[in-house]
């Protein structure tokens, strides 16, 4: 079974500055799909970026750029110019090519004014 | 259409009653999927439908669990003989099954069991 895992309980950044959010993965398949998602606080789950395993160019939409490293099994997350509506749950998914997702287990990031 | 709609919001029980929720997916899309999700942690798979069709069943889904997607629109999930640990949060999501296969999520329903 896919196994994906974040390795940062909690992360911190300052109003305006750059953090990275974490992401490994364990699959045997070639062809497959990276996801991160963001869940605010009691507010539903909303996708931030996605990325094809078979595109060598890493994904970005605007503030958030990913890294991916197919190689390594490694697919983090950067934001840039963090905002106060970044604070939330950032959780990073697999999909092969089976229908299901596998999560996470959550990287919650505060943003310090 | 706005979005996937879940009912209800919150949901308090005592142990040993049954709850019902209700999923509203999107209205073109032909795949729908239950999450469940504690505390602190990421969703964990339930089950999935592909039309009307059930087509994935997560070990996780114990014999009390049962859902339906009886037409192809919205879903049920059913817990019977609730227990402390059924207390979480309850996703669903749906998808039209194209390219990367983008789940768009409601905003769930939580269950707390006493």
């Amino acid at each position: 079974a896919q196994t994906v895992t974040q390795s940062q309980p909690e992360m911190s950044v300052q109003e305006a500055e750059t953090v990275t959010l974490s992401c490994t993965y364990d699959t045997s398949e070639s062809d497959y799909y990276l996801f991160w998602y963001k869940q605010p606080p009691s507010r539903q789950m909303i996708l931030v970026i996605r990325q094809e395993a078979y595109k060598q160019q890493n994904a970005t939409e605007n503030r958030f750029s990913v890294n991916f490293q197919k190689a390594a099994k490694s697919f983090s997350l950067k934001i840039s110019d963090s905002q106060l509506g970044d604070a939330a749950m950032y959780f990073c998914a697999y999909r092969d090519a089976g229908n299901m997702l596998t999560f996470g287990g959550g990287t919650r990031l505060m943003v310090k004014p | 259409d706005t979005g996937v709609s879940q009912d209800p919001r919150h949901k308090i029980t005592k142990r040993g009653q049954n709850v019902t929720f209700r999923c509203d997916p999107i209205s073109e899309h032909n795949r729908l999927y239950w999450y469940r999700q504690t505390l602190g942690q990421g969703p964990e798979f339930l089950t999935y439908f592909q039309n009307e069709a059930q087509l994935e069943k997560s070990r996780l889904l114990s014999d009390r669990f049962s859902a339906e997607r009886p037409k192809g629109s919205f879903s049920t999930l059913e817990i019977q003989r609730t227990e402390q640990g059924d207390s979480a949060m309850y996703l669903c999501a749906s998808s039209s099954g194209l390219g990367p296969g983008e789940l768009f999520f409601g905003e769930g329903s939580r269950l707390t069991v006493l």
